[in-house]
């Protein structure tokens, strides 16, 4: 089974302060993604990326920025963190071949989630 | 722009049938999702359908699609206690990224 890990599951930080959110996969995936989740709101598309060294923003980029040297990891930072950024971060990961969701593609595996609390 | 809606809770006695409910926007999806999230934990793939199917059933999960209303829905049959979560409606977005696109989710509450 494809296996998504983040290595923070709860996380405190002060405003201003510099957070970095890690995510591994270990599945050869070429994409991978960053979510939040509110309650209430859904899954809000941070950022994601089709492969190593390549990104792309997504519905909430703001305040964020991301990082892949490596295909497996991904790295979700905030630069400077605000009480608004409270919230469950979700790593996920898929293949980047074409196909159905039988073969695999097209289907996201998650991370376990970050939970990030900023005072 | 491409929108999925879902009620956001569901409560139901243990041994009922539960349905939630989506609708989407964009008719040119191929593929729709459910996805389920138990507490504490990420989101996994619970079942899918493809767009030219009008139902599929695996085990105790039945999915509907009526593509005229752009209406997906998810009956649990015997529900359990263990089948409490979120879920998520989610559709392949079309054009070259497929990113997915969820809804804001149900929690469905089982009561003993």
């Amino acid at each position: 089974d494809v296996k998504v890990t983040q290595s923070s599951r709860y996380l405190v930080k002060r405003t201003g302060e510099k957070v970095f959110l890690e995510c591994v996969q270990d599945m050869d995936h070429e994409n991978m993604f960053w979510y939040r989740q509110d309650p209430g709101l859904g899954l809000r598309l941070i950022y994601f990326s089709y492969d190593v060294k390549m990104k792309e923003k997504g519905d909430i980029p703001e305040g964020y920025s991301v990082s892949r040297e490596k295909k497996e990891r991904f790295s979700l930072i905030l630069e400077s963190a605000s009480t608004n950024q409270t919230s469950m971060y979700l790593c996920a990961s898929r293949t980047g071949t074409s196909g159905g969701p039988g073969s695999g593609a097209n289907v996201l595996t998650f991370g376990a989630g970050s939970r990030l609390t900023v005072l | 722009g491409e929108d999925v809606e879902q009620s956001l809770f569901l409560s139901v006695r243990e041994g009922d049938s539960s349905v939630i409910n989506c609708t989407y926007t964009d008719s040119s999806s191929t593929y729709l999702y459910w996805y389920k999230q138990e507490p504490g934990a990420g989101l996994q793939l619970l079942t899918y359908i493809f767009s030219n199917m009008d139902m599929k059933q695996d085990q105790r999960l039945t999915v509907l699609l009526n593509k005229k209303d752009k209406h997906l829905s998810l009956r649990i049959a015997d529900t359990q206690t263990g089948d409490s979560a979120i879920y998520f409606c989610a559709e392949r977005a079309p054009g070259g990224s497929y990113i997915p696109t969820f809804g804001r989710g149900t929690s469905l509450i089982v009561h003993p």
